[in-house]
Formats: structure tokens, sequence, C-alpha cells
């Protein structure tokens, strides 16, 4: 079984901040938080991961719960091309990744 | 630039056939992965290999054997024992399993059965 919960499916509107909830609340000490998005027939894209602090990079920025139970990937500025199923995954050293179903984002014109 | 072939794109396989799934990787990477994702569905993982020659069970392994003789190619072979191999097939790669190592992916393979 998956161990993060994300809502199935998300809208948001063209240019707006989209903030994507993911909880974890099983997370240990060493898991990572990884977040992946897959957009139709294509293989998943690496988009950010962390472990305890907030991370920004070209694509998104992560915020992680200063307890680290739940965690929000935010897309500053929603474009057409975000359209994806988004995955947030726990990853711990040499073990298996479990991806669940994720959210499915839709972006409104 | 660096990333993952998978070939081919598209696949048939006839009932009673094996089938093999093409995965190279120019990343350098130590890591791999095969994965299945049935429709609306996560994915689903089938093997990995943390190192050349040594690989290990996913979730799902049975129907499915794989081999790692080179570190750039990680090729999955779907036996007739898969009862149910239509599916999108993921291959992916990573520098090691550490956990703060972000996986890279192809761009898949759909395998259908004729």
């Amino acid at each position: 079984d998956a161990k993060t919960t994300q809502p199935n499916s998300m809208e948001s509107n063209e240019e707006e901040p989209v903030h994507l909830p993911c909880n974890h609340s099983t997370i240990s000490g060493t898991d990572y938080i990884h977040w992946y998005r897959q957009l139709p027939s294509q293989g998943p894209e690496y988009v950010i991961h962390g472990l305890t602090s907030n991370v920004n990079n070209r694509m998104a920025s992560l915020a992680i719960a200063e307890d680290r139970k739940s965690s929000t990937l935010i897309l500053h500025r929603a474009t057409l091309r975000d359209a994806a199923v988004y995955y947030c995954i726990l990853k711990t050293s040499y073990d298996k990744v479990i991806f669940g179903p994720g959210t499915s984002l839709s972006v409104i014109p | 630039d660096g990333g993952i072939t998978q070939s081919p794109k598209y696949l048939f396989r006839k009932e009673g056939q094996n089938v093999t799934l093409s995965c190279e990787q120019n990343l350098n990477h130590d890591a791999m992965y095969w994965y299945r994702q049935d429709p609306g569905q996560g994915l689903r993982l089938i093997y990995y290999s943390q190192i050349v020659n040594d690989f290990q069970k996913g979730d799902i392994a049975e129907g499915y054997s794989v081999s790692r003789e080179k570190k750039e190619s990680f090729p999955l072979t779907v036996t007739s024992a898969q009862k149910n191999p239509t599916a999108f097939y993921l291959c992916a790669s990573s520098w090691g399993l550490d956990s703060n190592q972000p996986q890279h992916f192809g761009d898949g393979t759909r395998l259908s059965i004729l």
C-alpha cells in the first residue's frame, strides 16, 4: 500500500498558484519526500524532493510541515503544460518506492 | 543529451509468446528499475537492480524476468506465464538506492495482446 495519501483530482485556473497536498503520517526520520508528475502516455518526470526544509527549484516549491507528516507541492503559476498526474512518494534508503494513484491536476484556460 | 531509451514504443504479443522490452540509459546510473502501470493506477515495481549482475524482485515479479549484464542495459522479458501482460511498462534509473536519489524514467512501452 502507498505510504502517502493525495486527493484524486484538483482543478486550477491558468496563471494562478496551485497547492497540491500530500499526507504521510507514518513517515520515518530518514524518509525523503519526492514528487513526480506524469503526462498521458509518458513516463513520470522528477519534480522536486526534500527531507525537512522547504525546497525550491525552477519547476516548483516544496513546503514540508514541521512534523513532516504532510507536505505541499506549490506550482507558482499554473500553465496548461502543468496538467498531469502528480505523485507524492516517500523514499527510504535501499527500499523500494511505492507510487500511489496520485492527484490528477486539470488547468482551466 | 543523457537519458533513458525504451523500445519499442508499442508491442504486441501472441498467446504463449515471450517478448523482451529494451531499456538503455546513458546517465551512468548504477540502479535501474522496471515498473508496470495499469490504466488509472499508480506504478508497481516488477524488478530492480542496484549493480551489474545483481537484481531483486519487486512486488509483482511473477511472469517476468530480467538481466543486467551491462551497466547501461536492463531488458525485461514478459514470459508466457504472465497471464495478464497488457499494460504500460516503464523503466527508470538512479545513481543509487539512497533515499535522496531521484529516479529518471523512460517514455514507456505499451504492451498489448493479439
